[in-house]
């Protein structure tokens, strides 16, 4: 069965800091797809990253950074100077590749505050 | 191009009444899924409709049901509410293509409170 965990509830940091989110996931497939999603206070899911299991290169996209390691089954997602704007609960969440399957399995989500 | 839009956004029923909330995907996208989104349990798969029919369904009792529609439009319908049954409901949308990946794309949920 897959599991997504996000051990981390809730963070609080000042703007300006840098905030790493955590993410391990459990599956038996070889093949699977990772995201991660914000959700403001409005409730919709705003789609980040998308990564396939056999692309483990981090990528970058401005302020956001992804780190993604099959070693320790993690992918991690890095905020550098955080910005108000960038409060919200953070999902990270798994889905199988075999054609068909459009479930994804979601973590708990992490808050995250950035105090101005 | 449209997003997904549901409806109604916000909703408030009594205990054992019932309810039927509606989505419409995406032009072109012809697969709808279902989420509940609730603090106690998180994010939860309810089930998937392609081409009218359910293709996946997750761990929910009877109560909960769903229905596509010809143009892909997608209903769920929760009988008998409980108090656990409020929650946000998301729903995601996909063309479903075979030979690749199908993003999916989330509308902004409706809002149930049973009381």
């Amino acid at each position: 069965a897959q599991k997504v965990t996000q051990a981390q509830t809730e963070i609080s940091v000042v703007e300006k800091e840098d905030v790493t989110l955590d993410c391990v996931y459990e599956t038996r497939d070889t093949t699977y797809y990772l995201f991660w999603y914000k959700q403001p206070p409005s409730g919709e899911l705003v789609f980040l990253i998308r990564r396939n299991s056999f692309d483990e290169q981090n990528e970058i996209s401005g302020r956001y950074s992804w780190n993604f390691q099959k070693s320790t089954s993690s992918f991690n997602f890095t905020i550098t100077a955080s910005q108000v704007v960038d409060s919200a609960v953070y999902f990270c969440a798994l889905r199988e590749t075999n054609f068909g399957n459009e479930k994804l399995t979601f973590g708990t989500g992490t808050r995250l505050t950035i105090i101005p | 191009k449209a997003g997904v839009t549901q409806t109604p956004r916000y909703l408030i029923k009594t205990r054992g009444q019932q309810v039927t909330l509606s989505c419409s995907p995406i032009s072109g996208h012809r697969s709808v899924s279902w989420y509940q989104q609730t603090p106690g349990q998180g994010l939860q798969f309810l089930f998937e409709y392609f081409s009218e029919t359910q293709r996946n369904k997750g761990n929910f009792p009877g109560r909960f049901s769903g229905r596509q529609f010809s143009n892909s439009r997608s209903e769920m319908n929760v009988s008998t509410l409980e108090l656990g049954d409020s929650a946000l409901y998301l729903c995601a949308s996909s063309p479903r293509l075979a030979g690749g990946y199908n993003e999916q794309f989330f509308g902004p949920g409706t809002r149930l409170t049973v009381l």
